[in-house]
């Protein structure tokens, strides 16, 4: 049981390339996230997934797309990257729990640079 | 809307001695709130959680936290630190509204233990 993981680790980037970071879970959990964590600001949600098929709009989410073709994947896309771009990355899941928000399980981080 | 202040940016305390990490929160409904840790270059990892049952909620690691709702306050405590503690916290409150489950973060608390 690996729980969350994400591919790459790190990753640097020059302006206006693009690049996909993967995140999968084996937790079989319906929701799906994707956060960016910068100094003194803690981690704020890009979009995040309620089920295979969906995808929603989180605080952040211009300049990312995502995709969530199959449950256990959720796909994190930069088109064109800006060096405001620079951040930490993280995915996480969940379950989906009536009337109760559950804990979410987060991935180790993606470390990307854009110069 | 939901927020979260944390009170402290920045705490250090001797070995030994007790931890005390401060957070008020703001929702409009019944809350959920949350404690997760982060070590140096590593994802998030839940502490403790409260989810409208027991307001002491005891944690991993010795940590506990008070959920008082009349001080709109869920600090986290531990009795005793130990060095393995140095890490990151984050407060986090979640108001739940099915199909749209998204935590907001506090800024973070970095705790510094002393030999």
């Amino acid at each position: 049981n690996a729980g969350v993981t994400q591919t790459p680790k790190f990753r640097v980037l020059k302006t206006g390339q693009s690049m996909t970071l993967l995140c999968a879970q084996d937790m079989n959990h319906e929701y799906m996230y994707w956060y960016r964590q910068d100094p003194g600001m803690g981690l704020r949600l890009i979009h995040y997934s309620v089920g295979e098929g969906t995808t929603a709009k989180g605080e952040v989410p211009d300049g990312y797309n995502v995709s969530r073709l199959k449950k256990q994947n959720f796909l994190l896309g930069l088109e064109s990257a800006a060096p405001s771009q620079t951040s930490v990355y993280f995915c996480a899941s969940s379950y989906s729990i009536l009337e109760q928000v559950d804990e979410q399980f987060f991935g180790p981080g993606t470390r990307l640079t854009v110069l | 809307a939901q927020s979260v202040t944390q009170l402290d940016s920045h705490v250090s305390v001797s070995e030994g001695t007790p931890v005390l990490l401060r957070c008020n929160y703001s929702s409009s409904y019944s809350p959920s709130l949350f404690w997760y840790v982060q070590h140096p270059n590593k994802g998030l990892q839940l502490l403790l959680k409260y989810t409208s049952a027991a307001t002491l909620v005891k944690g991993i690691n010795g940590f506990e936290a008070e959920f008082k709702k009349s001080e709109t306050s869920f600090h986290l405590t531990k009795p005793s630190a130990h060095m393995s503690d140095a890490a990151e916290y984050f407060c986090v409150v979640s108001d739940f509204n099915f199909g749209n489950e998204k935590l907001t973060f506090g800024t973070g608390t970095r705790l510094t233990i002393i030999p």
